[in-house]
């Protein structure tokens, strides 16, 4: 059946790059998605990909997605301490009506 | 403000007492579903809906019902409640042509004793 798995935890200093990568088992998706947790609260929808694209910049987030790989990275840039959160990788397939989330990367940033 | 709100955010309650925990949207979105969330597994879909009075199974439906009477409002009912569902619990919506889930309720952390 369909997986995504991602690594559970990330350390980064403030002003650096942080990289979180999630790999997934289902070739047929047609979107993949990057959630942000913070303590106490929902999931927010960080950015998301088509599957026929490569690469999504939004502001300090860029997106990589390798089809052939089955791989898929956030990178943030100059990661700040509000991005400290859980961050949730996700792949939706087509015709199906869920997503698969991942278990979820911890990224805490210290100083 | 367009949100999803879920009701309580916090329950403790004891096994096989009935609860239902409320979800409702206010964006006249079609497609809602309920999620659980455990350490390590990332969230699982439990039930979803396309639209009022069509629900569907999830990955993890066991234990639990679901109702959509109306567009806005979907309940996750809990008939006879057991440890194993202490849990945090998530619903969502989004429209019918939206490509994912972009609103999610704040959560409810559930603990069955």
């Amino acid at each position: 059946g369909e997986d995504v798995e991602q690594s559970l935890f990330l350390s980064v200093r403030e002003g650096d790059s942080s990289v979180i990568n999630c790999t997934y088992t289902d070739s047929s998706s047609t979107y993949l998605y990057w959630y942000k947790q913070e303590p106490g609260a929902g999931l927010q929808l960080l950015t998301y990909i088509f599957s026929n694209m490569d690469m999504k910049q939004d502001q300090r987030l860029t997106v990589l997605l390798n089809k052939k790989d089955k791989h898929l990275s956030l990178r943030i840039a100059d990661t700040q301490t509000g991005d400290s959160a859980i961050y949730f990788c996700a792949e939706k397939s087509g015709g199906y009506n869920k997503l698969i989330f991942g278990a979820g990367t911890r990224l805490a940033v210290h100083p | 403000e367009a949100q999803v709100t879920q009701n309580p955010r916090y329950l403790i309650t004891v096994t096989g007492k009935k609860l239902t925990v409320t979800c409702s949207q206010n964006m006249n979105h079609e497609y809602m579903s309920w999620y659980r969330q455990d350490p390590g597994l990332g969230l699982r879909q439990i039930y979803y809906s396309m639209n009022v009075e069509v629900t569907d199974k999830g990955d993890v439906p066991e234990g639990y019902k679901v109702s959509r009477k109306e567009k806005r409002n979907f309940p996750l009912i809990l008939e006879s409640p057991s440890p194993n569902q202490t849990s945090l619990y998530f619903c969502a919506s989004r429209s019918q042509s939206g490509n994912t889930e972009a609103f999610f309720g704040q959560g409810t952390r559930l603990t069955v004793v």
